[in-house]
């Protein structure tokens, strides 16, 4: 595997279900973002781990709870959604001290009903 | 907050034409970032400018750091079916800072 990796690539859940997101980067990269996409939005940062300490939470609320336990796995639970959290969640990992850029995976496509 | 605004918001070309789109905010940006999105795919980096003034080419594709630094444009020449997508431009404050990212420009390549 290269670069940032995602699964699910698509989910289906209900309202009372708990789900997890995986991320992994195989890119050496020590920062790590959690990103939501909706439609006609620009993308919303959600939550960053630095050397896997959280140094954002950007007002996100509670039914999202991210986990970061090595700098190269992030993952994404998911308890008790609503139907306007469908969208699509997109990983990125970037180098902390070189280089801003941030790469992204694939995205997990996620509908909530 | 900051924010970023992309023009066009959407356009159509011809396949072979060249294209130019813009990215602005009225704060200072110190890096600036260009993305394509294919969809149901994330976002895959084009371009990573960190000067003012700085031009930088990836094949056919330029980017500039405008020298005001609170714009950046993104240049695509000779057009092809597979340019088809939406375009983000990424603006970072100061370093360390989280980027701030448009709502994107979306290109449709005519044949």
């Amino acid at each position: 595997e290269t670069g940032v990796t995602q699964t699910p690539r698509h989910l289906v859940m209900g309202m009372t279900n708990k789900k997890s997101l995986k991320c992994e980067q195989h890119l050496g990269h020590n920062a790590m973002y959690w990103y939501k996409q909706s439609a006609k939005k620009p993308l919303e940062l959600m939550f960053v781990y630095n050397f896997k300490e959280q140094t954002e939470n950007n007002s996100v609320p509670s039914r999202f709870s991210p986990e970061c336990p090595n700098s190269s796995h992030l993952f994404l639970h998911l308890h008790t959604l609503q139907p306007e959290d469908s969208a699509l969640y997109l990983c990125a990992s970037s180098q902390v001290g070189t280089s801003a850029e941030q790469y992204f995976g694939p995205g997990t496509r996620l509908t909530v009903t | 907050g900051q924010q970023l605004n992309q023009s066009p918001q959407s356009m159509f070309i011809q396949e072979g034409e060249d294209v130019s789109m813009n990215c602005t905010s009225s704060s200072i940006f110190n890096t600036w970032l260009w993305y394509k999105q294919d969809p149901g795919e994330g976002p895959v980096l084009l371009i990573a400018l960190y000067k003012a003034g700085e031009l930088t080419s990836n094949g056919r594709l330029t980017a500039q750091f405008g020298i005001t630094r609170k714009d950046s444009f993104l240049n695509i020449s000779a057009s092809i079916p597979s340019d088809v997508g939406i375009y983000f431009c990424a603006g970072q404050g100061n370093y360390g800072q989280n980027f701030v990212f448009g709502p994107g420009t979306r290109l449709s390549v005519l044949p």
